[in-house]
């Protein structure tokens, strides 16, 4: 079965630290990967996303670093604020064929003030 | 009413009624998912509806009966549960264009007793 891994399952970081959570996937059909950030008793919302022809995009403090060969990806969030403690979700898609998205198991981030 | 609504927010039922979750989204898209998400794991999706047509059934257990009368609504009718089947069910919606990206929304948070 097609799979996204992500890791690590919780990460505590300082505000004003860097937040790095790494996910790799199987399948390179895939040509769409977005991060979506949940908050408690919220749905899932698109984050940021990349395509595997570019290595980095920066959207504010949040940067998704791709590596094609290795077919891993991970978001860094910059300066971290206790308002970024949520659960990030990575995710697969645009395989030709198919319009449903792979996502990861999820990391619960806390932010300490 | 923007983006995708669910009702309701919470449901309690015990392990012989018959509900139902509501999903709405108003942002003309073409295809809708219902997805579970328990504790502890990742988002697990059910079913994938295309233009009204079901494209996708994971396997789910017949107690849960999807519809979708058209390409804004879904439901999720529900009857005699069990207690593993509390969790937060979210519904999604996304074109049928690339990237295909997915818009959730909020969630019914459903406790089966």
């Amino acid at each position: 079965q097609q799979q996204v891994k992500q890791s690590p399952q919780s990460l505590i970081v300082q505000k004003g630290g860097i937040s790095i959570i790494n996910c790799a996937y199987e399948i390179t059909a895939f040509d769409y990967f977005p991060w979506y950030q949940q908050f408690p008793g919220k749905g899932p919302a698109l984050l940021i996303a990349i395509r595997p022809d570019v290595s980095e995009k920066k959207e504010g403090r949040f940067t998704i670093s791709f590596n094609k060969s290795a077919k891993q990806f991970s978001l860094h969030i910059m300066d971290s604020q206790p308002g970024d403690s949520a659960t990030y979700f990575c995710a697969a898609g645009g395989a030709s064929g198919t319009y449903k998205y792979i996502f990861g198991t999820g990391t619960r981030l806390k932010v300490l003030a | 009413e923007t983006g995708v609504t669910q009702t309701p927010r919470h449901l309690v039922m015990g392990m012989t009624n018959k509900k139902s979750l509501k999903c709405e989204q108003h942002l003309g898209h073409n295809a809708m998912y219902w997805y579970k998400q328990s504790a502890k794991k990742p988002l697990e999706l059910m079913f994938v509806y295309n233009f009204k047509e079901q494209t996708e059934n994971n396997s789910v257990p017949s107690r849960f009966s999807p519809e979708c009368p058209n390409s804004s609504h879904l439901f999720l009718h529900l009857h005699t549960l069990q207690p593993e089947d509390s969790a937060l069910y979210l519904c999604a919606s996304s074109p049928l264009t690339f990237p295909y990206e997915q818009y959730f929304g909020p969630g019914t948070r459903l406790t089966v007793t």
